[in-house]
C-alpha cells in the first residue's frame, strides 16, 4: 500500500519570506501523480500543484513550486513571497496512474502553515 | 474549473437516524466519485469509490451496510449514513473525476454531527 509522510505538523514563516514543506512517499509503482492541496478554515480542498511522475521537470504555479526527487521519493513544496492568504493546512497526496479503474488519493497527515505578519 | 456541489454543508441528527449527503457535478460528468472522511485535526481518509451504474468499492474497515453509496447517474452520487451514531460525526467530502487519469474536483464538504 502507498503511504505519504509529512514530517512537519506545523511550520511558521514571516510574510514575504520563503518556506518549504516536506513530503515523502512510498510506492512500488513507476507511474503516478503527486499533489499538494491547501485546506483553509473553510475546509474546501484547493489544488495547489500537481506533478506527473514521468515528467522530470518540476511543476510550478506562480509562487508555488515543487522539488520532485523520484529516486528519493520526495516531493517538497516551496512557497515564495508568502502571503497571509497562504495560511492553511497543506496536504501532500499521491494517486496511482490507473490503466483500468480509477484510484483515490492517499493523503499525508498535513502541515499547518502559519504566516507571521 | 469544474464544480462539484455538495449538500447539505452541515447537518445535525439524532442517534439512530439516517442522513443522506448529495454530490452533484454541475458542469461535467463524473465517471467516478470518491468519498472521504476527515476527523477533527486529521487528514482525509478514502472511504469508498463509486462508478456510475455499478456498486461502490469500500476501503478496508469501512462498513458498506452503514455507508450506502449510490451513483445512479454521471452527475449525482449520494452517501447515506444509516443508523448514525456519535462516532460517525465527521466531515465528509466527495470528489469527482472526469476521466480515469484526469483531474479531481472536490465538493465543499458536509459536517455531520450525531447527538
Amino acid at each position: 500500500a502507498q503511504t505519504v509522510t509529512q514530517s512537519q505538523p506545523e511550520m511558521s514563516v514571516q510574510e514575504a519570506e520563503t518556506v518549504t514543506l516536506s513530503c515523502t512517499y512510498d510506492t512500488s509503482e513507476s507511474d503516478y501523480y503527486l499533489f499538494w492541496y491547501k485546506q483553509p478554515p473553510s475546509r474546501q480542498m484547493i489544488l495547489v500543484i500537481r506533478q506527473e511522475a514521468y515528467k522530470q521537470q518540476n511543476a510550478t504555479e506562480n509562487r508555488f513550486s515543487v522539488n520532485f526527487q523520484k529516486a528519493a521519493k520526495s516531493f517538497s513544496l516551496k512557497i515564495s513571497d508568502s502571503q497571509l492568504g497562504d495560511a492553511a493546512m497543506y496536504f501532500c497526496a499521491y494517486r496511482a496512474y490507473s490503466g483500468g479503474g480509477a484510484d483515490g488519493l492517499t493523503f499525508g497527515k498535513g502541515t499547518h502553515l502559519i504566516i507571521q505578519p | 474549473g469544474a464544480v462539484v456541489s455538495q449538500h447539505p454543508s452541515w447537518v445535525i441528527c439524532k442517534s439512530g437516524t439516517s442522513v443522506k449527503i448529495e454530490c452533484r457535478s454541475l458542469d461535467f460528468q463524473a465517471t467516478t466519485m470518491f468519498w472521504y472522511r476527515q476527523f477533527p485535526k486529521q487528514s482525509l481518509m478514502l472511504m469508498a469509490t463509486s462508478n456510475e451504474g455499478s456498486k461502490a468499492t469500500y476501503e478496508q474497515g469501512v462498513e458498506k451496510d452503514k455507508f450506502l453509496i449510490n451513483h445512479a447517474s454521471l452527475t449525482l452520487s449520494t452517501l447515506t449514513v444509516t443508523s448514525a451514531h456519535p462516532e460517525d460525526s465527521s466531515f465528509y467530502i466527495c470528489s469527482g473525476l472526469i476521466g480515469v487519469n484526469e483531474k479531481l474536483f472536490f465538493g465543499s464538504g458536509t459536517q455531520l454531527s450525531v447527538l
